[in-house]
Formats: structure tokens, sequence, C-alpha cells
């Protein structure tokens, strides 16, 4: 599969507490972002990071990029339940065409208990 | 300012019908593509439009076609329905092409297919 795999793939937790997903991915990218659906909406852009960053931060979120491990984390510090969402990570992906395309985990659902 | 808005938000066809939908992009944006998300799965990328260019495609079949118009708007066309067509549909907007920033996605159009 050419697609990104999130770990893990659901994960409960109380509010206060941290929550980290983690992404793994298959090819060299040039961006690698993070997204956040509610329930069966449209998904909202949280973060990009670029391939030559290795950590970006945004409120209360913290992203890592791993090139030499094809790995990403994301970190929501100090959840809160609005928090509660699916998350993707998306990686752009040079296909056989010679066309970039972005390519979506398979996400991670995030519950999180008041 | 308006966000990327899709239409219509549910519908119901049925099987060897044709359907299409329809997204607006966020004003001066340039770039639609367009995702199929089957319940519990990530966003599949099915088509990129760029400058009313078709600059990519993703694995799906020749039923599925789309179009982008000078004012950037686009349809996506699905042909003889099979029950697997059953999804959420997302249109994304964004400034340029893949590789050039974050998505703006539609709230998306429910299809199901009996």
């Amino acid at each position: 599969s050419q697609q990104g795999e999130e770990d893990p793939q659901a994960l409960s937790i109380q509010e206060g507490e941290n929550a980290t997903m983690n992404c793994s991915y298959k090819t060299s990218i040039n961006n690698l972002q993070w997204y956040r659906q509610n329930s069966g909406r449209g998904l909202v852009h949280l973060i990009l990071i670029r391939s030559n960053e290795r950590e970006k931060h945004s409120g209360r979120l913290r992203v890592t990029l791993d090139t030499s491990k094809k790995s990403s984390s994301l970190l929501i510090t100090a959840s809160r339940a609005a928090d509660t969402a699916s998350y993707f990570c998306a990686t752009d992906f040079l296909s056989t065409s010679g066309t970039y395309k972005y390519i979506f985990g398979t996400g991670t659902r995030l519950k999180v208990l008041a | 300012d308006a966000g990327v808005t899709q239409s219509p938000t549910h519908l119901i066809k049925t099987r060897g019908q044709q359907v299409t939908l329809r997204c607006s992009p966020i004003s001066g944006h340039k770039s639609v593509s367009w995702y199929q998300q089957v319940l519990g799965q990530g966003p599949q990328f099915i088509f990129q439009y760029y400058e009313k260019e078709e600059r990519g495609r993703g694995n799906f079949p020749d039923r599925f076609s789309a179009r982008q118009f000078p004012n950037y708007s686009s349809e996506l066309n699905v042909n003889a329905l099979l029950l697997g067509d059953s999804a959420l549909y997302l249109c994304a907007s964004s400034l340029g092409g893949v590789r050039t920033g974050e998505l703006f996605f539609g709230e998306g159009s429910r299809l199901t297919v009996l």
C-alpha cells in the first residue's frame, strides 16, 4: 500500500492528559501534514512540516518528523473534550505517472473523556 | 470569506445510475482535488486539477471523471454506480498545485448507493 499508517488506530484518554499519535510513510516527501476530522465532516488542516524541519509547534500541538525513519508524531498537550476527533497524516507522493498527490493515512480516532 | 462549498450534501442513488458532485473552491484558489472516504478509512485521492488541467489521478476506474471550469469550480462524475461507491466525497482547494501547502476541505457529499 502507498498509504501512510497511523498508530494507534484508537486512543482514549482523560481530559488534561497528553495524546501522542504516530504516522509512518513509505516514500521520500516534500512535506507532511496533519489534519483533524470531526465525525464524518470535512478535514481541517492542523500543521505542516517540511522535510528539512525536525519539529514544529502550533499552540498545544507539537509535530516531529524523522525522515530517516520515515515517521512523524503529533502530540496534543493538555487535551480537551473538544479534541475528540479523527486525526490523519498526509504526505505528498510522486506517482508513476509523474504527478504528485497527497496520500492520507488510516487515521487515529482520539476520544478525550471529560 | 466563504470556504470550500460542496453540493449536494447528501444523495441516494441506485446501482447503475450516474451522479454529479459539485465543488466551489475558496476565492483565489486555482487547484481542486477530490477524495473518496469510505467509513472508517482515510481519504483516498481521486483527482487533482490545477488551472483547469488534470494534474493527478488516483487508482480509480474510468467510471470516475472530473473537470474544472474557468471559474475554478469543479465537478466529479461517477457513472454506472456500484454499491461500493457509497462514501463521503470530499473536495479540497489550495492556492497552487500539490506540494505547495495546505488543503482546505469542504464538508463533503455523502453518497449512498442502494
